[in-house]
């Protein structure tokens, strides 16, 4: 089970738009509309952003952003602001009952 | 509002065996999946083992395949991890969490703080 590959790093400045990328293969992310995004600040628990591809939980705002095309997902936050920095995870389903995440990305609000 | 509390981490010896305990509390526990994610020092989350409501769907990473046993007491509204032969790379902070669905997918709605288990001689 090989972990999904995402960017190790992106940044931008406020006011700015991102997107982070997740790329799985046929057998977790092309082969289910079941991608998760998380935020992970050190030393507090995650939280989860976007759920099914392109679903915010309540209370989430609405600069985040899901999508999907083939094997790859991608996360897309607008208007970003200085409490968007943090790490970013994506998860996938796979095949199996199994889950997968990303290696993580580090976003750095300039 | 929906809590989970890990406890049971500690330090260990390799080889050795230790059981993690998630208490929930704030939800209808029996109608969700559960699942438990780790991070080691300086890395990112990995998903561990996820048990369905009923307990008729279970999974495992490669990585713990066969070493960790997942299972749920719904009458006690608790998850547990049963960890055997426990080796250096499995040194992490393990999170306890629920999923919004009854069986195991990935929508992963609230997490605990975590409990740290560390595995050195």
């Amino acid at each position: 089970q090989s972990a999904l590959t995402q960017p190790a790093s992106v940044s931008g400045s406020p006011g700015q738009s991102i997107t982070i990328s997740c790329t799985g293969t046929s057998s977790d992310i092309g082969g289910y509309n079941y991608v998760s995004w998380y935020q992970h600040h050190p030393g507090k628990a995650p939280k989860l952003m976007i759920y099914e591809v392109s679903n915010r939980p309540s209370g989430v705002s609405n600069r985040f952003s899901g999508s999907k095309s083939g094997n790859t997902a991608s996360l897309t936050i607008s208007g970003l602001q200085a409490e968007d920095e943090a790490d970013y995870y994506c998860s996938s389903y796979r095949s199996g009952s199994t889950v997968l995440f990303g290696g993580g990305t580090k976003l750095t609000v300039l | 509002e929906a809590q989970l509390v890990e406890s049971g981490g500690g330090l260990v010896q390799p080889g050795r065996s230790l059981r993690l305990s998630c208490a929930a509390s704030g939800f209808t526990f029996d109608d969700y999946a559960m699942h438990w994610v780790r991070q080691a020092p300086g890395k990112g989350l990995e998903w561990v083992s996820g048990v369905s409501w009923n307990i008729g769907t279970i999974g495992y990473a490669d990585s713990v395949k066969g070493r960790f046993t997942i299972s749920r007491d719904n009458a006690k509204n608790s998850l547990y991890l049963q960890m055997n032969s426990l080796r250096a790379e499995d040194t992490a902070l393990y999170y306890c969490v629920k999923d919004r669905n009854f069986g195991v997918v990935n929508v992963m709605d609230v997490w605990g703080q975590g409990t740290t288990v560390t595995v050195s001689s």
